[in-house]
């Protein structure tokens, strides 16, 4: 149980062209979403926490207008990188946790994205 | 602010021996702790949590780890590892705010089995 989908699993493309990115709860329903980056050999920062039907709340120094997140469904959310540059190459993870504080909670398999 | 140390960055130990990986965390009330795995280019595997009670928590694979107050501690341990569980490892801790809990990783220990 407690599967997270995560699509697509690598993206390349041009410098400037936006890139959505999905995260789906396969078997429970995900009250929390949490959007991560992982650069090489580093660890996870996290840059955004979302709640079904609301707004994300972003971490420090995350551009919420570069990176859009919704999050429609207790299933589903999405981060859209807009405008994509070089730079915002990296690896995105998304996880997912269902209700109550005792949750944890369950990460996808990540979005390699390439920016040329 | 809530902060985790991993002072091991890379681990390497023999197919069949024992294993412990160390995690120190920095929380002022009492701490959500984890340990995932992460396969080379892949997300997370929740090996084992601690929320409340029993401070030796049984995980999945064969993993155990044990919440050390006194310690600040939460080391990740195995008797005998396995060339399968070559990967690197995350300690985290979370603190809740209205039912969530906002994690933060320590900056990983990578495990290298030699045979």
């Amino acid at each position: 149980g407690a599967v997270v989908s995560q699509h697509p699993s690598r993206v390349i493309c041009k410098s400037g062209t936006s890139v959505k990115i999905e995260c789906r709860s396969l078997d429970f329903q995900a009250t929390t979403m949490f959007w991560y980056r992982q650069f090489p050999k580093q660890s996870l920062m996290l840059m955004a926490t979302s709640n079904e039907g609301s707004k994300a709340t972003y971490e420090q120094g995350v551009e919420k207008d570069k990176f859009l997140i919704n999050h429609a469904s207790l299933t589903l959310s999405t981060l859209t990188v807009t405008s994509a540059h070089p730079e915002d190459s990296s690896f995105y993870i998304c996880s997912a946790k269902g209700q109550g504080s005792n949750q944890p909670q369950h990460f996808g398999d990540g979005t390699r994205l390439s920016i040329l | 602010a809530q902060s985790v140390t991993q002072p091991d960055i890379h681990i390497t130990v023999s197919e069949g021996a024992s294993l412990e990986l160390r995690c120190n965390y920095s929380y002022g009330a009492t701490p959500y702790l984890f340990w995932y795995v992460q396969s080379p280019g892949q997300g997370l595997q929740l090996l084992l949590k601690y929320f409340s009670g029993d401070t030796l928590v049984q995980g999945i694979k064969g993993f155990e780890a044990e919440f050390k107050r006194s310690q600040s501690s939460f080391n990740l341990r195995k008797p005998s590892v396995h060339w399968s569980d070559a990967a690197e490892y995350f300690c985290a801790v979370g603190r809740a705010n209205f039912g969530n809990e906002k994690l933060t990783f320590g900056t990983g220990t990578r495990l290298t089995i030699i045979p």
